[in-house]
Formats: structure tokens, sequence, C-alpha cells
């Protein structure tokens, strides 16, 4: 069964640098996502993709926050400059076209410190 | 007032009983409901994706919908500990952005 995949599974960083996370939807997929999750916290909205544009952002996708699809299979979210409060899970997640549901992948830990 | 609220547990029920879990939501636009499983540490996996009021069942899993209450339910029929997780609520009005409930955690002792 097609499955989202992320990489890496865990991501250290220190304040200030930049982070690259990394997703490969599954391929027939057309609406793109990132959701973030809080240690104790609920999965949160950052921003979805479409057509090569972002369609929809949360107020937590601020100007450090960037998304791109660089080829026909990858998915990137970029902290340009990380805080410490961007300590989290990182989830992308996938639709198709005619349906509604969004597939998971199963997240980047980010550290910050 | 949070948009879809869950308790957060934890639920806890021997093997064998049936789990009931609850959502409720407060944005009469969200149209499609959606049960996740979440084990720690993981991504969350689609259990059951629901449109309109009333039940869908799929083997264990039984999800129903009341949209007059905004309410949704999901019953995990002979629990196993395997069962035991995280368990989100979503929903999403046409289109875009999940929003989720906090979760409940379920513990199903053997």
């Amino acid at each position: 069964e097609p499955e989202v995949t992320q990489t890496p599974s865990h991501q250290v960083t220190q304040m200030g640098q930049e982070v690259i996370l990394r997703c490969v939807p599954i391929s027939n997929h057309l609406y793109f996502y990132w959701y973030r999750q809080i240690l104790g916290q609920k999965v949160e909205f950052l921003v979805s993709f479409y057509n090569n544009e972002i369609s929809e952002k949360s107020e937590i996708f601020d100007d450090q926050f960037s998304v791109e699809r660089p080829d026909g299979s990858n998915f990137t979210l970029k902290i340009r400059s990380t805080k410490l409060e961007d300590s989290a899970m990182y989830f992308c997640a996938s639709r198709r076209d005619s349906q509604e549901t969004q597939y998971f992948g199963p997240g980047t830990r980010l550290l910050v410190l | 007032q949070k948009e879809v609220e869950q308790d957060p547990g934890p639920l806890s029920v021997p093997e064998g009983a049936i789990v009931s879990l609850n959502c409720t939501y407060s944005n009469s636009a969200f149209q499609y409901f959606m049960w996740y499983r979440q084990y720690s540490r993981k991504g969350p996996e689609l259990l059951m994706y629901t449109y309109s009021s009333g039940n869908k069942e799929d083997g264990r899993f039984t999800a129903q919908v009341d949209k007059s209450s905004k309410y949704i339910s999901l019953f995990i029929r002979d629990s196993q500990p395997s069962d035991s997780a995280t368990y989100l609520c979503a929903t999403i009005a046409a289109g875009n952005k999940l929003t989720f409930g906090g979760g409940t955690r379920v513990l199903v002792k053997p």
C-alpha cells in the first residue's frame, strides 16, 4: 500500500540554524500539507499546497517558514532560522483530488537547542 | 470555544470490552469527519472517514456522526491490547485543512 514518507526521522539543530524537512507524498496525490504537533498538544495545521502554490497557511506559518515542491516527488518544509519553540513533530500529509481523506507520514521529530 | 473537543482520557478498558470515544465540534461548516489512531511518537493513521450523519462500520470499528448535535463517536468492539493508542477525531470544511481534537488516550489491558 502506498504511503507518505518523511526524512529525516529525527533532527537536532541549534537555534538560528536553517532546517529542511523532506516528504515524499503518495504518488498520485495532488494536495500536500504540513502539520506540527508540539509534545502533549494537538496536531496543528501549518500550510496546504496545490498546483505549485500555497493555498492556505496558518498564523504559525510566518516568514521563517517556506514550502517547495522542487521536483515531481518531493515536498519540503524549510525553517530559515529555528527557534526553541519550533521543537515539535512535523507531519507531512497528502490527498488525492477526488477525496477529502488526508494520509500522514511518520513525522520528523525536530529538536532545537 | 474550541473548534473540536475530546476528553483526553486515559480511558482504560479490559481486553474484549467495547471502547466508546466521543468528540464535539462547534463549526457547522465542517462536513467531513475522520478518526485517526496515533501510536506514541508516530504519525496519525486514518481509521474511519465519514461524510453524512449516521453510522459507518468497518470491521471492529463503527463511526457515528450526528450533525444536528455536532457530535462524533467511534466504537471499537472486541478491543485488543494493540488498540492501545491515542485516538484523534478530525474534521474538515470542504477542501482544506484538518482541524483536530486533542486526542483520547486508550489503554486496553490484557
